[in-house]
């Protein structure tokens, strides 16, 4: 069963809009969030995260926002560049198992010239 | 500081054929984890290990694969015989003791005929 969920497969934004991504996820032991950006042919790589003790983390033009009672985070980025265009996945660390992550299946961010 | 360092980055080859994949995380991480992404999906955790010891091995698929991380550095993962269906990327990552975040190496795309 898929703890975490991106239910938006794709996005399109324009270059200097907001690029807001979705994040859900169902197990109430997860502490801790994270934001991987995937480019093809390389692996993912880190680009923001909360703690569940948190409601907002903010690093540059990377906003993520934690909403505990509805389960539920969003990635902003503003403004958004063509270089941000990737693969975006969410993850989720349960407080009782270790550091291993649970994934979401990601979403595709195209920014447009 | 060197990353995460995979090899090899693809491997083509026929079923019931094995294959291997090495991974060496970065210096002084000594959580290493091994996951498997499909194609459209996200990383799914394989094993996960402390030092030399894998703490957590309950998604391995234990009649084909293996897994071993002498000496707490270095690891390999095996799949013998191959299926169609192992086609993926097999990635590694490692951490830290915080463990608050997970470094990738780029992958190695696994293609089963």
């Amino acid at each position: 069963d898929q703890q975490v969920k991106q239910n938006s497969p794709s996005l399109s934004v324009q270059e200097g809009r907001i690029s807001i991504l979705n994040c859900d996820y169902t197990n109430s032991m997860f502490d801790y969030f994270l934001w991987y950006k995937k480019y093809p042919a390389e692996g993912p790589t880190f680009l923001i995260s909360i703690s569940s003790i948190k409601d907002k983390n903010e690093d540059g033009r990377f906003t993520v926002f934690l909403n505990k009672s509805a389960k539920h985070l969003s990635l902003h980025i503003v403004p958004s560049q063509p270089g941000d265009s990737a693969v975006y996945f969410c993850a989720a660390r349960p407080s009782n198992s270790g550091y291993a992550l649970n994934f979401g299946k990601g979403t595709s961010l195209l920014v447009t010239p | 500081e060197a990353g995460v360092v995979q090899s090899p980055r693809y491997k083509i080859i026929e079923k019931k054929q094995p294959v291997a994949f090495w991974c060496n995380p970065i210096s002084g991480h000594n959580t290493l984890y091994w996951y498997r992404q499909n194609l459209g999906q996200g990383p799914e955790l394989l094993i996960r290990y402390e030092n030399e010891e894998a703490v957590d091995d309950s998604q391995l698929p234990k009649d084909r694969f293996s897994a071993e991380r002498l000496k707490g550095v270095d690891s390999t993962l095996k799949i013998q015989p191959a299926e169609l269906g192992d086609s993926a990327v097999y990635l590694c990552a490692s951490s830290g003791w915080s463990g608050e975040k997970l470094f990738f190496g780029s992958g190695t795309q696994l293609s089963v005929l």
